[in-house]
């Protein structure tokens, strides 16, 4: 069985610049979180596609941006990128949108912006 | 609003000494309660969770977890910690209910050391 994966393992853009970031979800799963991790914080919900349909969204502008592929894999998109746009940027699956499904993460995105 | 806490930004317990990282939260109702281990470099890995049932939850690596809905209180323990158990832990929460279901509130995160 396949985990999450994420591609790129890292990217440096400059301010301004768009950056898309992808995530295969594992086997099975139908469901994928985004959620950004600044240095030395937890991890913050950016948002979640099902069935390649928005699901739920956390405070982030419209600059960020997301798609869910039919076979359930996901972009996130970032437009005009920002400083404080530098972050891990993680991907998760989960077999659903319950509650206590768990979401498995991949090994993040590590996105610098200069 | 929704909140989890870890009180402590760094635990420090030597190898073969039992570890308690602590977790509080701030929801309505019955939350779903997390707990995730990242190592440097990584994303996370999940290690237990509690729904229903039994407070004493066990997960992976030895690791339990016992939910106090009292004290709203998720606190994750080992009864021997290892060198190997030494990363940054993460308590977290998800309401089941609202706009933003797939939402899990993540705390910032214990640093556990773990030594020989």
């Amino acid at each position: 069985e396949t985990g999450v994966t994420q591609s790129p393992t890292h990217l440096i853009k400059t301010r301004g610049q768009q950056v898309t970031l992808r995530c295969s979800s594992q086997s099975g799963h139908n469901t994928v979180s985004w959620y950004q991790q600044a240095l030395g914080q937890g991890p913050q919900f950016i948002f979640q596609y099902y069935r390649e349909e928005e699901n739920g969204r956390g405070n982030f502008p419209p600059r960020f941006s997301g798609l869910q592929f039919p076979n359930y894999s996901s972009e996130l998109n970032v437009n005009a990128l920002e400083l404080d746009d530098s972050a891990l940027y993680l991907c998760a699956s989960s077999p659903g949108t319950g509650g206590g499904d768990t979401q498995y993460f991949g090994p993040g995105t590590r996105l610098t912006v200069l | 609003a929704q909140s989890v806490a870890q009180p402590e930004d760094q635990v420090n317990v030597a190898e073969g000494n039992p570890l308690t990282v602590k977790c509080t939260y701030s929801v309505s109702g019955n939350p779903y309660l997390f707990w995730y281990v990242q190592y440097p470099n990584r994303g996370l890995q999940f290690l237990l969770k509690y729904i229903t049932g039994d407070n004493l939850v066990k997960g992976s690596y030895g690791f339990e977890a016992e939910f106090n809905k009292s004290q709203t209180s998720f606190h994750l323990k080992k009864p021997s910690a290892l060198v190997s158990d030494s990363a940054l832990y993460f308590c977290a929460v998800r309401v089941p209910w609202g706009g933003s279901q797939g939402n899990l509130i993540f705390g910032k995160g214990t640093k556990l050391s773990v030594k020989p």
